[in-house]
């Protein structure tokens, strides 16, 4: 079956632009995740949804990002006034609801760069 | 908050030599610890996982076990191939947050 898709794949913005970043997770997954990987590192965890809601939002950097799923499928991450630190590969990945425990499954990345 | 540490690499080994990649963990409570695995030009994918202390996850000839009483999951395998070569990542799962080290690029010659 599909797996996790998001899009764009690559976007390139300037400087405090905003951008909006799409995540489709596996049909019946009620988990989601987004993290943000900067090269050479590991994925840092940004923001959790258990349904509609954001269970945990703690990795979430400062009130310029945002993450919605208004009816439990598709998230967007929005990022205000980009900074060239927000430069990333931003991640989604989406499981069946027992976070604990529960196999991730990831998306290929949407590639930001700010100029 | 919880924390992972892993070997640093890259690790270039030979084909059919063993494999070690380290890593430790810091969390609370009784956290779920994972290896993913990212080969080149694709996502990120599980490889094996451990929900509970002395459980042995294993996958494609790779196995980890859950040490509480040493917070370590240290990756292993006892003949690598060619097709091995990729970045693993040790990750921890406390509760809704994962939380992954920084990743072992592992490079295996023929």
């Amino acid at each position: 079956g599909a797996g996790v898709s998001q899009t764009p794949s690559n976007k390139v913005t300037e400087k405090g632009k905003y951008v909006e970043l799409r995540c489709d997770p596996i049909s019946g997954h009620t988990a989601l995740y987004w993290y943000r990987q900067s090269l050479g590192q590991g994925p840092e965890f940004l923001i959790y949804f258990q349904g509609t809601g954001a269970a945990d939002d703690s990795g979430l950097p400062n009130d310029r990002f945002f993450a919605v799923r208004p009816e439990g499928s598709v998230s967007t991450l929005k990022i205000q006034r980009t900074e060239r630190g927000d430069s990333a590969v931003y991640l989604c990945a989406s499981s069946w609801g027992q976070p604990l425990t529960d196999t991730q499954y990831f998306g290929p990345g949407t590639r930001l760069t700010v100029l | 908050g919880d924390s992972v540490t892993q070997m640093e690499g890259p690790v270039t080994l030979s084909e059919e030599a063993f494999l070690t990649i380290n890593c430790t963990y810091t969390a609370t409570g009784y956290p779920s610890l994972f290896w993913y695995v990212q080969y080149p030009g694709e996502g990120l994918q599980l490889l094996l996982k451990a929900t509970k202390a002395d459980d042995k996850g294993s996958n494609k000839g790779f196995e980890a076990t859950y040490r509480k009483e040493t917070t370590s999951f240290h990756l292993e395998k006892g003949s690598v191939q060619v097709s091995d070569s990729a970045v693993y990542f040790c990750a921890v799962t406390g509760g809704f947050k994962t939380i992954f080290g920084a990743g072992t690029r592992l490079f295996v010659k023929a």
